[in-house]
């Protein structure tokens, strides 16, 4: 399967505890996207990077989550301190960049549920 | 106001209906406005995009962009059972970023 895939796929964690998801794009994407989608809602942008270079941060993105893409692959995302409002659906999607649309392939999601 | 407002349903029709999904947007430095399709426990999967104004078909799916009224819709012929799933539009400036509305629940039913 030469899709984006993310681990783990679910993840269940008390209050205050850290975690790390992480997401493995399609091999030749340069451009790398997390998003946070909670029920009834659409996906939220909260960071991007192109190749190894996080070029933009959401707002959303509170000091307690930092994302990594080291050598421009894989990247991870990690909440420290988790809360319950972080439970929520984390999206990974990755694209080719370049001229034209920018179409976003996502990954099936990991779901965070802090009890 | 959001940038790209959509109305979350759910919408219920009977297999064969027309569907008609719309959106709203705020921003006219819109470039391309796309539809994404979302399964139950599945990340979005882009289903049809139109740059700037205009209609573009893909078989049972017509995407429509009307700029006078800052309107997006999309068709949806013949719908069918498989057609369930949640609808997302979004815009995209030409940049890297994706704003997306909030989904519209179709169920479509046998």
């Amino acid at each position: 399967d030469t899709g984006v895939s993310q681990n783990p796929r679910h993840k269940i964690t008390k209050r205050g505890q850290n975690v790390t998801f992480r997401c493995d794009p399609i091999s030749e994407h340069n451009r790398l996207y997390w998003y946070r989608q909670t029920l009834g809602q659409g996906p939220e942008f909260l960071t991007y990077f192109q190749n190894e270079a996080q070029l933009e941060k959401s707002r959303l993105l509170s000091d307690r989550f930092s994302a990594e893409r080291p050598k421009g692959s894989f990247s991870t995302l990690e909440i420290q301190r988790t809360e319950q409002g972080d439970s929520a659906m984390y999206l990974c999607a990755s694209s080719l960049g370049g001229a034209g649309i920018n179409e976003q392939f996502f990954g099936p999601g990991t779901r965070l549920t802090v009890l | 106001q959001k940038e790209v407002e959509q109305d979350p349903g759910p919408l219920s029709v009977p297999e064969g209906a027309i569907v008609s999904l719309n959106c709203t947007y705020s921003n006219s430095a819109f470039q391309y406005f796309m539809w994404y399709r979302q399964y139950s426990r599945k990340g979005p999967e882009l289903l049809m995009y139109t740059y700037s104004s205009g209609n573009k078909e893909d078989g049972r799916f017509t995407a429509q962009v009307d700029k006078s009224s800052k309107y997006i819709s999309l068709f949806i012929r013949d719908s069918q059972p498989s057609d369930s799933a949640t609808y997302l539009c979004a815009r995209d400036t030409g940049g890297f970023k994706t704003i997306f509305g909030a989904g519209t629940r179709l169920f479509v039913k046998a």
